[in-house]
């Protein structure tokens, strides 16, 4: 399972875009990319997941370059509401019976 | 409305004593998880369930025990063989294969 390195905290203010990059060198062939979001004392709540190039959705885009060894997760004008800890994952869920590795996780504090 | 649901939110126990958590979803999903987080640290995979009357052990599976016995259902137990089992459990559940995990509010156990 392929492992991840991201910032253990990032400070923004609101309004802001906030990049969270993930280091993913050992990456495999099947493994797909994926970020859950997780408010204190809650269950993470899944964010977006691709494979490659860019992906985008309501609430975040997700970049990935053609090696895929590197995810960055873009949250565009953040408010107070986006403080939360997010975690990269990556994986082949399909073949590896569903298991989710999270790592620390990057703890992301907006200030007013 | 469909979801997980976790019982109780809080659990406190003495020490040697087994305790059963609680994990039901409508969400009619195959897969269900249980993970364990401790403070400040990410997930940890305890046992997971693809199909009902078969699941299989996670990274950090002794001194627990599950059963699922209907699809629903995926109860937890905390055996006295645990040594460390104060910590905060959330269960979650999946289509078979997909990258979206959904977790339940989670039940913090705290064990004297």
């Amino acid at each position: 399972l392929a492992k991840t390195t991201q910032p253990i905290s990032m400070d923004s203010y609101e309004g802001q875009e906030v990049n969270i990059t993930c280091s993913h060198n050992n990456i495999a062939t099947n493994d797909y990319i994926t970020w859950y979001q997780q408010f204190p004392s809650q269950g993470p709540r899944f964010i977006i997941q691709g494979y490659k190039t860019k992906v985008t959705n309501e609430v975040a885009s997700l970049f990935i370059p053609a090696d895929r060894k590197s995810s960055t997760l873009s949250l565009p004008r953040v408010s107070l509401s986006d403080t939360a800890v997010y975690y990269c994952l990556v994986g082949d869920l399909y073949n590896q019976g569903g298991k989710l590795i999270f790592g620390q996780g990057t703890e992301l504090s907006v200030k007013p | 409305d469909g979801g997980i649901t976790q019982s109780p939110k809080y659990l406190f126990r003495k020490e040697g004593q087994n305790v059963t958590l609680s994990c039901e979803q409508n969400l009619n999903h195959d897969a269900m998880y249980w993970y364990r987080q401790d403070p400040g640290q990410g997930l940890r995979l305890i046992y997971y369930s693809q199909i009902v009357n078969d699941f299989q052990k996670g990274d950090i599976a002794e001194g627990y025990s599950v059963s699922r016995e209907k699809k629903e259902s995926f109860p937890l137990t905390v055996t006295s063989a645990q040594k460390n089992p104060t910590a905060f459990y959330l269960c979650a559940s999946s289509r078979q294969g997909a990258y979206e995990q959904y977790f339940g509010p989670g039940t913090r156990l705290t064990v004297t």
